[in-house]
This record gives C-alpha cells, structure tokens and sequence, in this order.
C-alpha cells in the first residue's frame, strides 16, 4: 500500500532555529505539494512542483521559507530562521496529476512548535 | 479566487443513521474536480470521495455519497449507516481543471458520532 512518508512526525525547536522537514512521495508521482494547517488559516498551499519543478510558491514567506526537490523521491520544506508563528501541522501531498487522474494523497505531517 | 464554504462547524449524528454535510463554492470555471476529505484525530487526511465537474453522476463510495448540484454549486456528503470511526473533521476541496492544481479548502464540519 504505496503511501506519502513525512518526517519528523513532531518537531519542538526554539525560535530562530532552522527546521527542515522532508517528505517522501509515492512512487512515480509527477506533483508534490506542501500545505499548512493552522487554526486560523486552515489548510493552505505553500508550494508545490512537478517532475520536480517549482510551479507555484506563492503562498511560502520567501525570506524564511525554502522548498526543493532535490531528487524524484525526496521533498524538503526549510524555514530560517523559525518563528513561534510558524508553529502548525504541514503536510506533504502527492499525485499524478495532468496524467488523466487528479487526486492527491497526503502524508501524515508534520507537527511543528516554535517556542 | 475560488471559495469553499462549510456552513456547519459541528454536526452529531446517532450511530447507524444518516447524516449529511454541506458544501458550496464559488468558481467562474466549469471544469473542476470536488473533494471531501476525512481528518481523523490522528491528523491524516484521507480522502473519502471525488467528482468531476464533467459528470452528471454524483459519485458514491460504498456508505459515502455525495450530492453535486452544478448550477447551485453545491457539493454535499452523505454518510449512511454512521460508524464511530467515521468520527473526524471533513474537509471540502476544490480544484480547478485549469492553472494552478492546489486544493482549495473550506473550514471543515466536525462530526460526532453517538452511539
């Protein structure tokens, strides 16, 4: 049963600390997003790629925040330096998208607090 | 923009009955895809159900139906025979056919099931 991988699971570091959180997608998928669940804000899109290409990081704070594809099976979210308005769920998604079919699956996130 | 709204914050239903939660959205477009997607307290998101815009038949997953009204944009999720481990949070999505690929998701109906 092919699933989307995150780790960490859980992830407590003190403000102005770097956090790196990676992401495994399924394999052979062609789109890898990365979403932020808050309270306030609910689920929203940082980033997102395909065939690791950077389409949209519209919604990532670019001064803090980096997103990579470094290879086909590895995603990684950063943010420098972390702030305690940071602190929230992110998911990693993947899919096969503009292939015909069009559904993401999601990892289990990542929950992260920035003291 | 495209919006999703969910109306009902929180909803309760007695086990082995109906209970069916509401969805709308706004869009310009007419190709898009509709989701509903299950966030048990383990925090995965899990997908229950999806349609596409281009179908008059509302999908269905053995207990999970759903009911899309097109011209009311209108998009909601029936749950027959309530099971306790149907008890989550259920998000709405929308995505659309054209441009950028995110989810787009409304705030989400929190389901109690009673036994």
């Amino acid at each position: 049963d092919a699933r989307v991988t995150q780790t960490p699971r859980h992830k407590v570091t003190e403000m102005g600390q770097e956090v790196t959180m990676r992401c495994q997608p399924i394999l052979g998928h062609n789109t890898v997003f990365w979403y932020r669940q808050t309270m306030m804000q609910g689920l929203e899109l940082l980033a997102y790629f395909r065939n690791r290409a950077p389409l949209d990081d519209s919604g990532m704070p670019k001064d803090r925040f980096s997103a990579e594809m470094p290879d086909a099976t590895l995603a990684t979210l950063k943010i420098q330096p972390s702030e305690p308005r940071d602190s929230a769920v992110y998911f990693c998604a993947s899919g096969l998208l503009r292939t015909g079919t069009d559904t993401q699956y999601f990892g289990p996130g990542t929950r992260l607090t920035v003291l | 923009a495209q919006t999703v709204t969910q109306s009902q914050p929180e909803m309760s239903v007695q086990e082995a009955e109906t209970v069916t939660l509401s969805c709308t959205y706004d869009t310009s477009e007419s190709d898009y895809y509709l989701f509903w997607y299950k966030q048990p307290p383990s925090r995965q998101m899990i997908l229950v159900i999806r349609q596409e815009a281009y179908k008059q038949q509302n999908a269905t997953e053995n207990r999970f139906s759903v009911n899309f009204q097109k011209a009311a944009k209108s998009f909601s999720l029936k749950i027959s025979d309530s099971q306790l481990g149907d008890a989550a949070m259920y998000f709405c999505a929308y995505r659309s056919d054209f441009g950028n690929e995110k989810l787009t998701f409304g705030t989400g109906t929190r389901l109690t099931i009673i036994p």
